[in-house]
């Protein structure tokens, strides 16, 4: 069974810009998460969707934003990009039938370098 | 202060060493715990998963929760140069659905030498 990909695996864009960035989850997984990393800040929860439904939020700005289609891809997108947005962002899939915590896997992450 | 606390190392052990390695955490509504390994420039890697207190061995590894004292471990047997990487520890909590919202320790380097 393939694993979670992520596309790009590496972005450089300017300060201003916007990015989206892309995700495909297990087959048969419903849940998508999303997690910022940096060396200072560690692994940060951005949100996760379910049924193409937003089931859970961190503690990020607006400019973080995301979305997951029918077939469960996700999308995450930053807008108006600072050189703090500079980070790995890793993307976690799971079954997720019963919104108890299910095992999530997670893809390679797309290094993302703001410049 | 963080939720969950994690000693980043670097720890460097000889081959064949017991690794042992720990966090602590504040919030008292976390009931799931996970161990991931990350080699570098990779995705975390899941280890080990436990629900609430109590030990969990599988091969050379074996997790241990100890909800009352906020505290949980990961012992590595007879490691490897393999074992090589940054060890993260999760958790989570069930209220409002929020079982997938992980909250990471910063994790530990580990360096096996051979």
């Amino acid at each position: 069974k393939a694993g979670v990909t992520q596309t790009p695996r590496y972005l450089i864009k300017t300060r201003g810009q916007q990015v989206t960035l892309s995700c495909s989850p297990i087959s048969g997984h419903r849940s998508v998460s999303w997690y910022q990393q940096t060396p200072g800040q560690g692994l940060q929860f951005l949100f996760e969707y379910f049924s193409e439904t937003q089931r859970n939020k961190g503690n990020f700005p607006g400019r973080f934003s995301g979305r997951q289609f029918s077939n469960s891809r996700s999308e995450m997108n930053v807008s108006t990009l600072e050189l703090g947005d500079s980070a790995l962002y890793l993307c976690a899939s799971s079954l997720s039938t019963s919104g108890a915590q299910e095992t999530q896997y997670f893809g390679p992450g797309t290094r993302l370098l703001v410049l | 202060q963080k939720e969950v606390e994690q000693d980043p190392g670097p720890l460097s052990v000889p081959e064949g060493a017991i690794v042992s390695l720990n966090c602590t955490y504040s919030n008292s509504a976390f009931q799931y715990f996970m161990w991931y390994r990350q080699y570098s420039r990779k995705g975390p890697e899941l280890l080990m998963y436990t629900y609430s207190s109590g030990n969990k061995e599988d091969g050379r590894f074996t997790a241990q929760v100890d909800k009352s004292s906020k505290y949980i471990s990961l012992f590595i047997r007879d490691s490897q140069p393999s074992d090589s990487a940054t060890y993260l520890c999760a958790m989570s909590g069930t209220i409002n659905n929020a079982g997938n919202m992980l909250t990471f320790g910063g994790g530990t380097r580990l360096m096996v030498k051979p």
